[in-house]
């Protein structure tokens, strides 16, 4: 059974940097063609996809956010780890990370599976 | 970026009604297209992937179809338990864009 589960500050300040972590289990990061993407979402907003790091190492990120964004990986702690510099108020929302499962057929690409149940961040000072 | 336009943003329907949501793409994506269901206070859920594919776990009332630019999420028999918002995802290319989801509601 995959489980994911985000974990951080519920408030930080403007300026300030976010750090927040996916700690997931039921699958493994060194697996061919998995990744796990982060995506958050304003209060009563859609949801906004930020990054998503691969098996391999590869990360992608939402290129209006790129300058602010980094995630990595630590496979032996089953974790991922998406930072956030110079916080506003604006990037208060509900942060999830999701599994991206590897393709099992190729005409039937995977796409996000198992979400976290997410985390609230308020910026506020 | 690739812009996800859903339609309607919101309807309402009654118990056992067929229920049709539609998502546009701004480019082809080929069948790169997820459905999301979410819940108030909830995680989204994942419905459909590859455009036609069920989620393991995900009854066969819902269904995806489309191709390149057009898809539609289907509810067959609408249930109580299906009153939520429904989001649409494109992942051929980057960055992953949503649409602005659809609200489906009690009439």
């Amino acid at each position: 059974q995959i489980t994911l589960k985000e974990s951080g500050p519920t408030l930080v300040k403007p300026t300030q940097t976010l750090t927040l972590t996916c700690t997931f289990s039921g699958f493994s990061l060194s697996t061919s063609g998995v990744g796990v993407g982060w995506i958050r979402q304003p209060p009563g907003k859609a949801l906004e996809w930020l990054a998503l790091i691969y098996w391999d190492d590869d990360k992608r990120y939402s290129p209006s956010l790129k300058s602010r964004l980094t995630i990595t990986k630590d496979t032996s702690k089953n974790q991922v780890v998406l930072t956030m510099t110079n916080m506003d108020p604006v990037d208060t929302a509900t942060y999830y990370c999701a599994h991206r499962p590897q393709d099992i057929v190729v005409v039937e690409p995977a796409a996000f599976d198992i979400w976290g149940q997410g985390t609230m961040v308020t910026v506020s000072s | 970026d690739i812009q996800m336009t859903q339609s309607p943003s919101s309807l309402s329907a009654s118990v056992g009604d067929r229920v049709t949501i539609t998502c546009r793409a701004s480019q082809g994506i080929s069948n790169y297209l997820a459905w999301f269901q979410q819940k108030p206070g909830k995680a989204p859920k994942s419905l459909i992937y590859a455009a036609s594919s069920l989620q393991s776990g995900v009854p066969s009332k819902f269904s995806g179809s489309g191709s390149g630019t057009d898809f539609t999420l289907t509810i067959s028999s609408l249930q109580p338990e299906d009153f939520a918002t429904y989001y649409c995802q494109q992942y051929n290319s980057y960055p992953w864009t949503f649409g602005q989801g659809t609200k489906v509601e009690i009439k």
